[in-house]
């Protein structure tokens, strides 16, 4: 069974553009989270859905970042425009309610903005 | 608010030297504790998941343990392919809905041949 799919592996860009990261979940699961992990702060939840709706976006940092998810299959965190603090990697995780608590991550994005 | 704190921040040990990893958390109510392991590059791997005070679990060189304030990772003999960055992280107890997991900072763990 394939795990969690993230799409790109590596992005460089350059300051004011935007920028769009994919993951596509385990097939099955229901929960999907978006986190950041950088050495300062670690790894911080950004945004979660339950069945393709936002839950809790609190850990957004601020509105240049979205999130959606379009399908069970699908999410897309958008940064727009994009500063050179944002450079981190970023991942996608998801779970299955009827499983357990566990979390399954991604490879992750690394994500540079010059 | 959950806090999760790891010590020590990064670990040198010789091939075969056991030793343990902290995880030092304050939580409401303490549904769950998570330890991940995460390779350069690569996502968090999930290992194990501890439930309440007293409870261990294993896996090779791997032992994790649990009490009401701290969780500790026992590594036994390790050998270099155990280095790794090493994640924890708790669940709260809620009383509906899902609660998230909230990190520490993890610890870097080198094993030398």
């Amino acid at each position: 069974d394939a795990g969690v799919i993230q799409s790109p592996r590596h992005e460089v860009t350059e300051m004011g553009q935007e920028v769009t990261l994919r993951c596509k979940p385990i097939s099955g699961h229901d929960y999907l989270f978006w986190y950041r992990q950088t050495m300062m702060r670690g790894l911080e939840l950004l945004i979660y859905f339950n069945n393709n709706v936002p839950i809790d976006d609190s850990g957004m940092p601020e509105d240049r970042f979205s999130a959606k998810m379009p399908n069970a299959s699908f999410s897309t965190l958008k940064i727009q425009p994009s500063e050179p603090r944002d450079s981190a990697v970023y991942f996608c995780a998801s779970r299955w309610t009827s499983g357990t608590d566990t979390q399954y991550f991604g490879p992750g994005t690394r994500l540079t903005v010059l | 608010e959950d806090q999760v704190t790891q010590s020590p921040e990064a670990l040198r040990l010789q091939e075969g030297e056991s030793s343990s990893l902290n995880c030092s958390y304050t939580v409401s109510g303490l549904r769950g504790l998570f330890w991940y392991r995460q390779d350069p590059g690569k996502g968090p791997e999930f290992l194990f998941t501890l439930y309440s005070a007293g409870e261990e679990k294993e896996k090779e060189r791997l032992k994790a343990t649990l009490t009401k304030k701290e969780s500790f990772l026992h590594i036994t003999a390790p050998k270099p392919e155990d280095s790794a960055t090493y994640l924890c992280a708790v669940q709260a107890r809620v009383d509906s809905g899902y609660s998230t997991l909230t990190f520490g900072k993890g610890t870097m763990l080198l094993v030398s041949p």
